[in-house]
């Protein structure tokens, strides 16, 4: 079992609906991550969150929205997606704060944009 | 800004064969380098990492060294077997800033 745990595993919605992806660590990390993986593409990271405060966020679009209520769960709200915004999202902790190299990830929540 | 470069894929091999995936990163300063592995229907794990020049980082088989002089980190294995068959992504990170991967590259190993 992995320390990092995302639900769903695979989504998919129109881009008119609303929906969540969550992620929850049992390692007792401080700093969390959302990642975004595509075809072809390097990873991208869209969202750090270090002791629960969001410190990183790379420009990423208004339709994504993260919450970090605590330590150990993360969110990425969704809505009013684009189908280009299909792909997978990975989660991710790190252990010394943010921005270290070590991170542990979840297995993904594969997303899909009709 | 800091980019890090590896070899297109897929990688195709037989069983026992050698490895090689190259990397080659640009970076202002000196950063730490890293080995991630995918299999499929995973998440990425660190497989191994180097956070100076010269040092060599190894796991399951697997070894990368930090090479200043070509700033390349490359990883190799000397006999792969079917269960080494994953997405293997080259990564750097300086201290304070956040990971840096590459596009990561496909290898197939058939028995």
């Amino acid at each position: 079992e992995t320390g990092v745990t995302q639900t769903p595993r695979h989504l998919v919605m129109g881009m008119t609906n609303k929906k969540s992806l969550k992620c929850e660590q049992h390692l007792g990390h401080n700093a969390m991550y959302w990642y975004k993986q595509s075809a072809k593409k390097p990873l991208e990271l869209m969202f750090v969150y270090s002791l629960e405060e969001r410190v990183e966020n790379n420009s990423v679009p208004s339709r994504f929205s993260p919450e970090c209520p605590n330590s150990s769960h993360l969110f990425l709200h969704l809505h009013t997606l684009q189908p280009e915004d299909s792909a997978l999202y990975l989660c991710a902790s790190s252990r010394e704060g943010q921005n270290t190299g070590e991170l542990f990830f979840g297995e993904g929540s594969r997303l899909t944009v009709l | 800004g800091d980019s890090v470069t590896q070899m297109e894929g897929p990688v195709t091999l037989s069983e026992e064969a050698f490895l090689t995936i190259n990397c080659t990163y640009t970076a202002t300063g000196y950063p730490s380098l890293f080995w991630y592995v995918q299999y499929p229907g995973e998440g990425l794990q660190l497989l191994l990492k180097a956070t100076k020049a010269d040092d060599k980082g190894s796991n399951k088989g697997f070894e990368a060294t930090y090479r200043k002089e070509t700033t390349s980190f490359h990883l190799e294995k000397g006999s792969v077997q079917v269960s080494d068959s994953a997405v293997y992504f080259c990564a750097s990170n300086q201290a304070g800033t956040a990971l840096i991967f590459g596009k990561g590259t496909t290898l197939s190993v058939s028995s």
